[in-house]
């Protein structure tokens, strides 16, 4: 248990479904992070939320939309997605951004399929 | 940019080898090195890090070296068991970057 918690670990969704991806952290953390894991490609950072702002985000389509309404909680809200957009989704926290010598604490995923 | 390139999987190897995972990483600035294993079902743990050149991390038996002249942070372990079956990811950090740049990872399985 990493302190990081996904809901829900699975998720299947048609090209014109809306849905959302949930993460909760109990760590005392100051940034929260949405990355993006597919086969055999590198990790990819979608967006970095600190003290409850958004602080980057990498060029990540508008079908992707992210929502921080505290320091503890972290959503990806999700619609008309590609079959492409398939992957595991990781949510992370540090205890601040700008400081990520320290380490990262992930949850376990959401592994979404996009039909 | 910052990137970290890490040898392709997969890796298959029987109890008690040698494990060598090789990463590699170009940055601008000084990059503090880390390696995180993902367990089946499960999200990334950071495994070690290391902050600057020549230390070295260690963490359950594994062990990587921070070389800044060959710009390398290789994992090894001398004698890997079964539950060390994992994907392990190359990671750095970068004071000019406020986040981690990982590399694509590395599936290990052992057999018995």
């Amino acid at each position: 248990e990493t302190g990081v918690t996904q809901t829900p670990r699975h998720l299947v969704m048609g090209m014109t479904n809306k849905k959302s991806l949930k993460c909760e952290q109990h760590l005392g953390h100051n940034a929260m992070y949405w990355y993006k894991q597919s086969a055999k490609k590198p990790l990819e950072l979608m967006f970095v939320y600190s003290l409850e702002e958004r602080v980057e985000n990498n060029s990540v389509p508008s079908r992707f939309s992210p929502e921080c309404p505290n320091s503890s909680h972290l959503f990806l809200h999700l619609h008309t997605l590609q079959p492409e957009d398939s992957a595991l989704y990781l949510c992370a926290s540090s205890q601040d951004w700008g400081r990520v010598r320290e380490k990262l604490f992930f949850g376990s995923g959401t592994q979404l399929s996009v039909l | 940019g910052d990137s970290v390139t890490q040898m392709e999987g997969p890796v298959t190897l029987s109890e008690e080898a040698f494990l060598t995972i090789n990463c590699t990483y170009t940055a601008t600035g000084y990059p503090s090195l880390f390696w995180y294993v993902q367990y089946p079902g499960e999200g990334l743990q950071l495994l070690l890090k290391a902050t600057k050149a020549d230390d070295k991390g260690s963490n359950k038996g594994f062990e990587a070296t921070y070389r800044k002249e060959t710009t390398s942070f290789h994992l090894e372990k001398g004698s890997v068991q079964v539950s060390d079956s994992a994907v392990y990811f190359c990671a750095l950090s970068d004071r000019g970057n406020n986040d981690m740049r990982f590399g694509a990872g590395t599936r290990l399985t052992v057999k018995p």
